[in-house]
């Protein structure tokens, strides 16, 4: 099993749509969770952190599930401007960071 | 605050040359790392520093190369290029791991 799975995607949904996002990581000694954007040939960039008790900043909502292993990352109202790949992140409990390979989400007018 | 900056943005090498991509960042961060980016592949860790004086290895690290002298600097050597080198490298740095990681804008490798 890859330590941070991600379903490449890519997803295709309509301006206004509700998308959700899924990612599995192996490690359970895993200590710290974020989702980050990355724009076409740019940098990531952090998108939010992802907290036990589940976290919200506007459109964006992540949830955790310790017991399944399991990281997700809900957007409402889908803007053009989300279109971008997001990857799931993990810290597996030591000094280096695990990167999901990203979900690529293309939103149309 | 110029944050985190890399260069050069873009260099093309022939096999077996050698060269170092420069990192550095002026937010007094501990924790920096080296990652490069390849399609399909996702972020694969190469090297990693908590501190200066500190390095290890991470991911991928053979064919590379790093030193952390100051808190600022982290370059990144290629000793021997090969085209499997050939990828888009990004440096980030942070408070601690398990803080937001800043990335820099990234290097574009080419190498024939």
């Amino acid at each position: 099993r890859k330590e941070v799975e991600q379903d490449p995607g890519p997803f295709n949904v309509p301006e206004g749509a509700t998308v959700a996002f899924n990612c599995t990581y192996s490690n359970s000694a895993s200590q710290s969770f974020f989702w980050y954007r990355q724009d076409c040939r740019k940098e990531p960039k952090l998108l939010m952190s992802v907290y036990s008790s589940g976290n919200e900043d506007g459109r964006f909502t992540a949830q955790l599930n310790r017991a399944s292993q399991y990281i997700s990352l809900l957007i409402r109202d889908s803007k053009l401007s989300d279109s971008a790949t997001y990857l799931c992140v993990v810290n597996k409990g030591g000094t280096a960071l695990i990167f999901g390979k990203g979900t690529t989400l293309s939103v149309s007018s | 605050n110029a944050g985190v900056t890399q260069t050069p943005k873009f260099q093309v090498l022939k096999t077996g040359q050698s060269m170092t991509l420069q990192c550095a960042q002026d937010m007094n961060h501990e924790y920096m790392s080296w990652y490069r980016q390849d399609p399909g592949m996702g972020l694969r860790l190469i090297h990693y520093s908590v501190g200066a004086g500190i390095t290890d290895q991470g991911e991928v690290p053979n064919g590379y190369n790093v030193s952390r002298s100051t808190t600022e600097d982290f370059p990144l050597r290629l000793l021997s290029a090969a085209p499997s080198q050939t990828s888009v490298y990004f440096c980030a740095s942070s408070r601690t791991v398990r803080e937001t990681q800043y990335f820099g804008p990234g290097t574009r490798l080419l190498v024939l």
